[in-house]
């Protein structure tokens, strides 16, 4: 398996404009989560799906923020309109049903609103 | 509040010596899982070890083993024969009970000295 995969690796946009991050989690994999990273706040829960269905989404920041999992293999989170505060690196992780079983990762979007 | 503090921003060694990372967590529940989640420059998460709490014996992979005082609410980390490959951000995590999601301490930077 190729692990859980995220693209963009890297986006850089402008104030006010749309973004969209994508996650691909591990095939039969129960459960993604989408986690923010900044120095300031380390590894924050944004939200995280159960069987394509959203769980929790009350670490969302605000109405800006919005996440959808049409299907099993897919994944998006979007801001809109971005904010020069969002600019952090947005995690997508997915785990099997079981709470004692690991988190794995994708590589991340490195996201730059200017 | 459901937190998890890691006292130590940044930590430094030795190659070939010992380490110890701190970890505390708040907590009301008795069944819980704990994590300790390395990330390297490349920004990849990556779970070093993991300790059920309803376990009294201290997990250990290879190197790496943790101390677990529950009583304490305590969770640390050994590193030890440091190798230059272990230089990372460490990330303590803690499950939460029902809910499914993970909550992360705020860091320590490894520094390995060679």
């Amino acid at each position: 398996d190729a692990g859980v995969i995220q693209s963009p690796r890297h986006e850089v946009t402008e104030m006010g404009q749309e973004v969209t991050l994508r996650c691909k989690p591990i095939s039969g994999h129960d459960y993604l989560f989408w986690y923010r990273q900044t120095m300031m706040r380390g590894l924050e829960l944004l939200i995280y799906f159960n069987n394509n269905v959203p769980i929790d989404d009350s670490g969302m920041p605000e109405d800006r923020f919005s996440a959808k999992m049409p299907n099993a293999s897919f994944s998006t989170l979007k801001i809109q309109p971005s904010e020069p505060r969002d600019s952090a690196v947005y995690f997508c992780a997915s785990r099997g049903g079981r709470r004692s079983e690991k988190l794995f990762f994708g590589s991340g979007t490195q996201l730059s609103v200017l | 509040a459901q937190t998890v503090t890691q006292s130590q921003p940044e930590m430094s060694v030795q190659e070939a010596e010992t380490v110890t990372l701190s970890c505390t967590y708040d907590t009301s529940e008795s069944d819980y899982y704990l994590f300790w989640y390395k990330q390297p420059p490349s920004r990849q998460m990556i779970l070093v070890i993991r300790q059920e709490a309803y376990k009294q014996q201290n997990a250990t992979e290879n190197r790496f083993s943790v101390n677990f005082q529950k009583a304490a609410k305590s969770f640390s980390l050994k590193i030890s024969d440091s190798q230059l490959g272990d230089a990372a951000m460490y990330f303590c995590a803690r499950s939460i009970q029902g809910a499914q999601k993970l909550v992360f301490g705020q860091g320590t930077r490894l520094t390995i000295n060679p």
